[in-house]
């Protein structure tokens, strides 16, 4: 069975940093590109940021380039997603995802990330 | 940039069928954009129902089908059930590694 656990979020101030971990198991890992998406509290999904198998390509929405930026270790199967300057609007859950055809095959449950002073 | 379009809302009856759609607010949609469709219920983590424009993800019904339709991406869902009564969001690849969402459809059920 195909699991994504995502860990790491909390509270931060803006301007602050914030690393975000993605366990997976039941996939061959290093075969999939993963990703990264976030919803606001009482909004819509946002793509954030993918990665490749070997990490030759990244990806990003214009919003978070420059501050964060995704990994892989396909060692330890995991994924993760440093992020830096933290702003207000980045306040939200964080759901780790494996790809399939340009989309999202198998979700996490999710770590909600607040930013605020 | 690429905008994605849903309705808002939309409402069907106990065992009707109803077709959502995914668009471009310039454009048409194709099996190009690999399209894919994702069912969300309040405080859970979205479930994905269909990828790549018709194929169905492991342990979903047949009730929910994917399609492209003039110049959208669509979901059907046939025999609606209380339980579909969800939040229900398309996304499209646009090249580059990047995926755009649509803002998701409201599904009533009533």
């Amino acid at each position: 069975e195909v699991q994504v656990t995502e860990s790491g979020g909390g509270l931060v101030q803006p301007g602050g940093s914030l690393r975000l971990s993605c366990a997976t198991s039941g996939f061959n890992f290093r075969s999939y590109w993963m990703t990264w998406v976030r919803q606001a509290p009482g909004k819509g999904l946002e793509w954030v940021a993918n990665i490749n198998q070997d990490e030759s390509d990244k990806y990003y929405v214009d919003s978070v380039k420059g501050r964060f930026t995704v990994s892989r270790d396909n060692a330890k199967n995991s994924l993760y997603l440093q992020m830096s300057s933290l702003r207000v609007e980045d306040t939200a859950v964080y759901y780790c995802v494996r790809d399939c055809f340009g989309g999202a095959s198998h979700w996490g449950q999710g770590t909600l990330v607040t930013v605020s002073s | 940039q690429t905008v994605v379009t849903q309705e808002s809302s939309f409402s069907v009856s106990p065992g009707g069928t109803v077709t959502l759609t995914c668009g471009l607010s310039s454009g048409s949609v194709s099996t190009n954009y690999y399209p894919s469709w994702y069912q969300q219920t309040p405080g859970q983590a979205p479930r994905t129902l269909i990828y790549n424009t018709n194929s169905r993800s492991s342990g979903v019904p047949d009730r929910f089908s994917g399609s492209i339709v003039g110049n959208k991406a669509a979901l059907t869902i046939t025999g609606a059930q209380a339980d579909d009564e969800s939040d229900y969001f398309c996304v499209l690849y646009v090249g580059s590694g990047a995926w755009v969402f649509g803002g998701g459809t409201k599904l009533t059920v009533l």
